[in-house]
């Protein structure tokens, strides 16, 4: 199936700094999602984005939806040690309404 | 709060035997869906239902087959485990389209299923 382009596949950060990632489809998606998952768990959704343009925050986390409805990205301001995991975005619309295209991820490591 | 959950959390089986996964979410959600998550090939859907007795194959559906007789159930089944088959399973489930977050999947806590 199709993939979302995701990047920076990985990145080690130190604590306080703000992480930035981005995802991009050579499709138009209606809705972006990002997820988080920790070691062992399954992915916690955190933002989901439906209008082109959208800006949306959660706590630390803002997320926008490319005016393009091509891409997103996801910003992490003054990252903390419990940040560390992997986080996927996901696309849905493109195509069969009911599933999700989702990226390979990226895995975030905060160094204290 | 939306809360699915998986019976197994580990899972060993040997080859040859037949595994079922079950899935339960009790948010009355129309859309459930089997993924298998592999490192370096992330989320692949395996199936899906959009109602109860429906299903609909997803990505990579060889190997597996899934049952959906209550609305808040969906199992998936192996039929005759390999080795190949060795991943972390994740069932999620979603409100039906034209229902506000209908595209929002909430994901149990995962199944790590070891083939030997």
């Amino acid at each position: 199936g199709q993939q979302l382009n995701q990047s920076p596949q990985s990145m080690f950060i130190q604590e306080g700094e703000d992480v930035s990632m981005n995802c991009t489809s050579s499709s138009i998606f209606n809705t972006w999602l990002w997820y988080k998952q920790d070691p062992g768990e399954g992915p916690v959704l955190l933002i989901a984005l439906y209008k082109a343009g959208e800006l949306t925050s959660n706590g630390r986390l803002t997320a926008q939806f490319g005016i393009t409805r091509k891409d997103s990205f996801l910003n992490i301001s003054a990252s903390i040690p419990s940040d560390v995991g992997i986080y996927f975005c996901a696309g849905g619309g493109s195509g069969s309404a009911r599933q999700l295209t989702f990226g390979s991820g990226t895995q975030l490591t905060v160094l204290p | 709060d939306v809360k699915v959950t998986q019976s197994s959390r580990y899972l060993v089986k040997r080859t040859g035997e037949k595994v079922f996964l079950e899935c339960v979410q009790d948010m009355d959600h129309e859309n459930m869906f089997w993924y298998r998550q592999d490192p370096g090939l992330g989320l692949r859907l395996i199936y899906f239902s959009y109602d109860v007795k429906m299903k609909e194959k997803g990505d990579i559906p060889e190997g597996y087959s899934v049952s959906r007789e209550k609305k808040e159930r969906f199992s998936l089944i192996l039929e005759s485990a390999s080795t190949n088959q060795t991943s972390m399973y994740l069932c999620a489930s979603s409100l039906p389209l034209g229902q506000g977050a209908s595209y929002e999947q909430y994901f149990g806590p995962g199944t790590r299923l070891t083939v030997t």
